[in-house]
């Protein structure tokens, strides 16, 4: 079975740096995902690591570890607007297979 | 590119009501997804599709059923529908063999009420 485990619930301050961390357990791993969810919206991509180490794209960060079966995302100089759920999503199955599995979510709250 | 589109967007059914959920992408993807949400709780998956003509079960897959004739359009049925359905679904879609993508794209959402 597949086991992905985030933290419930954050919080930060406006121009601060926080990490979201994502631990799994899975079979057949081949990547992991993390998406922001605005409250009443649906998720939107942020990245995807397949290989470990860090890949940024502005001010977010995703960061993977294989071996550990540990990622973390990183927002930095965060903004009023990074308030959302933060998912975790592992994709699973043959190489070219799109199934994934998702964590119950952070949520994040920002304040001034 | 109106990316992936749902309808409806909101409905309200009584127990015992069937309906279909209508979802259409305009990206050329490949595999399609069938996810509830609930409150406190992530994605969870329905049924997907690997391809026109393809489906499979996902993880909560009881008292609903799909079909994808075309390749753009996936529909999720609910025969008979029970409050435990009440929910947010969301339809996606992912992969492109050119563009080589993986992650998901979704939909606006259905928010649905089982009476």
């Amino acid at each position: 079975g597949q086991n992905i485990d985030q933290p419930t619930e954050m919080t930060a301050t406006e121009g601060a740096i926080v990490q979201i961390n994502c631990t799994y357990q899975t079979s057949g791993f081949n990547g992991l995902f993390w998406y922001q969810q605005h409250a009443g919206e649906a998720p939107t991509f942020l990245s995807y690591n397949v290989l470990d180490g860090l890949e940024e794209k502005g001010r977010f960060s995703s960061f993977l570890s294989r071996s550990k079966g540990y990622s973390y995302l990183l927002l930095k100089e965060l903004q009023m607007k990074d308030s959302a759920s933060y998912l975790c999503a592992v994709r699973v199955g043959d190489t070219n297979a799109g199934k994934s599995t998702f964590g119950d979510g952070t949520t994040l709250t920002v304040k001034p | 590119n109106a990316g992936v589109t749902q309808t409806p967007k909101f409905r309200v059914l009584k127990t015992g009501q069937s309906m279909t959920l209508l979802c259409a992408q305009d990206m050329n993807h490949e595999y399609m997804y069938w996810y509830r949400q609930d409150p406190g709780m992530g994605l969870r998956l329905i049924h997907y599709s690997v391809g026109e003509g393809t489906t499979a079960k996902g993880e909560v897959p009881d008292g609903y059923n799909v079909s994808r004739l075309k390749k753009q359009n996936f529909l999720l049925g609910l025969e008979s529908a029970a409050p435990s359905q009440t929910s947010v679904y969301f339809c996606a879609s992912s992969y492109s063999e050119f563009a080589g993508e993986y992650e998901q794209y979704f939909g606006p959402g259905t928010r649905l009420t089982v009476t």
